[in-house]
């Protein structure tokens, strides 16, 4: 069975630009959550899907910060303008709600913003 | 915000050697998630537990979930090179499937 696929593996781009960064989350899955790594801050949840709607976006540093889930394959996180501390690894993970909090993640968008 | 203490920070080990870490909280969990990460790599879930008292191995892992629901522990016996990584502690405390995340152990295993 096919994991979490994430898109890009790494990208690079300047300050002020825009990125969007993508996933598509296991099959048959219903939630679907967003995180950011860091050295300084660990994983942070940025937000989060159930069935294709936004539940808690609480986490979502600012309004630069966008994600979206068209349908229940796909979802993306979008930065525009990006700035260098924005620098990090985001993460997507999904589960299905007969799975006990069982999180399974992909293998990460490393991101730098220069 | 609800935190997890995971701990220690990092451990240098010799090959062989069993390795225990534990995550501490404030607040009563009712699962308590062991995932290990390795460099490049998202987590990877390695063991879950559900009540507390459980214990459930994994091969070489093992795992509790403290009986206060406050607490759980991970041990790793006769550790090879492969175990480095950064193991993480997660605990959700009700249904909404937000997990809280420990700062992560890191594994290190001295030549």
């Amino acid at each position: 069975d096919a994991g979490v696929i994430q898109s890009p593996r790494h990208e690079v781009t300047e300050m002020g630009q825009e990125v969007t960064l993508r996933c598509k989350p296991i099959s048959g899955h219903d939630y679907l959550f967003w995180y950011r790594q860091t050295m300084m801050r660990g994983l942070e949840l940025l937000i989060y899907f159930n069935n294709n709607v936004p539940i808690d976006d609480s986490g979502m540093p600012e309004d630069r910060f966008s994600a979206k889930m068209p349908n229940a394959s796909f979802s993306t996180l979008k930065i525009q303008p990006s700035e260098p501390r924005d620098s990090a690894v985001y993460f997507c993970a999904s589960t299905t709600s007969g799975s006990s909090d069982e999180q399974f993640f992909g293998p990460g968008t490393r991101l730098t913003v220069l | 915000g609800q935190q997890l203490n995971q701990s220690p920070q990092s451990m240098f080990i010799q090959e062989g050697e069993d390795v225990s870490m534990n995550c501490t909280s404030s607040s009563i969990f009712n699962t308590w998630l062991w995932y290990k990460q390795d460099p490049g790599e998202g987590p990877v879930l390695l063991i879950a537990l559900y009540k507390a008292g459980e214990l459930t191995s994994n091969g070489r892992l093992t795992a509790q979930f403290g009986i206060t629901r406050k607490d759980s522990f991970l041990n790793i016996s006769a550790s090879i090179p492969s175990d480095v990584g950064i193991y993480f502690c997660a605990g959700a405390m009700d249904s909404n499937y937000q997990l809280i995340w420990g700062a992560g152990t890191k594994l290190i295993i001295k030549p």
